[in-house]
């Protein structure tokens, strides 16, 4: 069975920094891309960040380009996003989702939350 | 990168159908056969239920259909049933610098 479970949000000051991370298990993790989505508070989904599977390969949405990192380590089946200088519009629900090569994602971890807030 | 266009929300009774649509530009919806559309319940992940335009992942029912013209695409559900009731999301490819653009969401309210 694929599993994704996000971890790793919290409460954190504006301009501060937070790591998630996203383990996998249930498929060969290395074969895919990932990405992560987030969902504000009452709104809908936003593209975050891809990353293909061997990790050479990264983009971001333009608010977040500079702020925030994607990895991941095929090795411990886990996905990473490094935000930093966050800001209250990156309150959000961040979801890391299993990409079907451009089909969509087609698995979702069940989200963490992060909250910007002083 | 700006987000699709969907409806608000949409509301059909037990038994009919209902249409979502879903516009984006050539850019992404019209550029390629890369729509996807999922399924959320309040506090719950997504669901993919259409990929690549019209194709449904093993286990969604044949109720739910896709189609694409131009910039435009539609997830069309028929025989509506209570636990249609959700959020419908549109998404598409958009190039190899932007990947992934999402619609705003649509309610689907069965009456």
């Amino acid at each position: 069975e694929v599993q994704l479970v996000e971890s790793g949000g919290g409460l954190v000051q504006p301009g501060g920094s937070l790591r998630l991370s996203c383990g996998v298990s249930g498929f060969t993790f290395s074969s895919y891309e990932m990405n992560w989505v987030r969902q504000a508070p009452g709104k809908g989904l936003e593209w975050v960040s891809y990353i293909n599977g061997i990790g050479s390969n990264m983009d971001y949405e333009d608010s977040v380009k500079g702020r925030f990192t994607v990895s991941r380590d095929n090795a411990k089946n886990s996905l990473y996003l490094q935000m930093n200088s966050l800001r209250a519009e990156d309150t959000a629900v961040y979801y890391c989702a299993r990409e079907r090569q451009t089909s969509g994602f087609d698995n979702w971890g069940q989200g963490t939350l992060v909250t910007v807030s002083s | 990168q700006s987000a699709l266009t969907q409806p608000r929300s949409v509301s059909g009774s037990p038994g009919q159908s209902v249409t979502i649509s879903c516009t984006g530009t050539s850019s992404d919806v019209g550029g390629y056969n890369y729509v996807s559309w999922y399924q959320q319940y309040p506090g719950k992940a997504p669901k993919l239920i259409i990929y690549d335009v019209s194709q449904r992942p093993s286990g969604v029912p044949d109720r739910f259909s896709g189609s694409k013209s131009g910039n435009t695409a539609s997830l069309t559900i028929s025989g509506l049933q209570a636990d249609d009731e959700a959020d419908y999301y549109c998404c598409s490819h958009a190039g190899y610098n932007s990947h992934w653009v999402f619609g705003g969401g649509t309610k689907l309210t069965v009456l």
